[in-house]
């Protein structure tokens, strides 16, 4: 079972920023925070992945609490592009390591 | 350049037959997984390979069986195809084993059995 908790849905204006939630109160001491997102008919993409650290890269930013106990994808710009199931996988590092999808967050971009 | 990639792209076929899904990547990664998404939307992992050994075999019928002919190759052939077997699978690859796991997903094989 995921281990993690998120809405089920969310609606974004175009252009706005988009602010996803994620709950992984049970995360352990070497479990990263990942984010993928699916967008309709294609495969996962990797998003974004941190430990501790906040994290930024050219597609969006990953807060983490302190407590590590959740986390917030934020899309600074969302685009109609961006529309997409998000899902939020904690899973220890190395390639050898699961990643169990929940049921994540539908993000709908609107004009 | 397609980095994961996948044949077919869709597969229809009979209860009861055997088939294949072929996958390769062009990544240099040395670990390959199987996904299954079924109707619910639910992604969940199949298999995992390194370096061709299996390393993940999630409760999988032995009607699945993957096949690594080389590290940039996992194919998956299912025998005596059932109606549950109808779902999206997905292909992925990682890189050598590093601090984080980040995977390549390909674009996916519809199975549909009739």
């Amino acid at each position: 079972d995921a281990k993690t908790t998120q809405p089920t849905s969310m609606d974004c204006a175009e252009g706005r920023a988009a602010n996803l939630p994620c709950n992984h109160s049970t995360i352990s001491g070497n479990e990263y925070v990942y984010w993928y997102r699916q967008i309709h008919s294609q495969g996962p993409q990797y998003i974004i992945h941190g430990l501790k650290n906040n994290e930024t890269n050219e597609m969006a930013s990953l807060i983490i609490t302190e407590d590590r106990k959740s986390s917030t994808l934020i899309l600074p710009h969302a685009t109609l592009r961006d529309t997409a199931v998000y899902y939020c996988i904690v899973s220890p590092g190395g390639s050898q390591g699961n990643l169990i999808f929940g049921k994540g967050t539908k993000l709908s971009v609107k004009p | 350049d397609t980095a994961v990639s996948q044949t077919p792209k869709y597969l229809v076929t009979q209860m009861g037959n055997d088939k294949s899904i072929k996958c390769e990547q062009n990544l240099g990664h040395d670990t390959m997984y199987w996904y299954k998404q079924d109707s619910k939307k639910f992604l969940k992992i199949m298999f995992s390979y390194n370096n061709k050994e299996l390393i993940i075999n999630e409760t999988v019928p032995n009607r699945f069986s993957p096949k690594s002919p080389d590290k940039a190759h996992l194919n998956l052939h299912i025998n005596s195809l059932e109606l549950g077997d109808s779902a999206v699978y997905f292909c992925a690859s990682s890189p050598p084993q590093g601090t984080y796991n980040e995977q390549f997903f390909g674009p996916g094989t519809r199975l549909t059995v009739l």
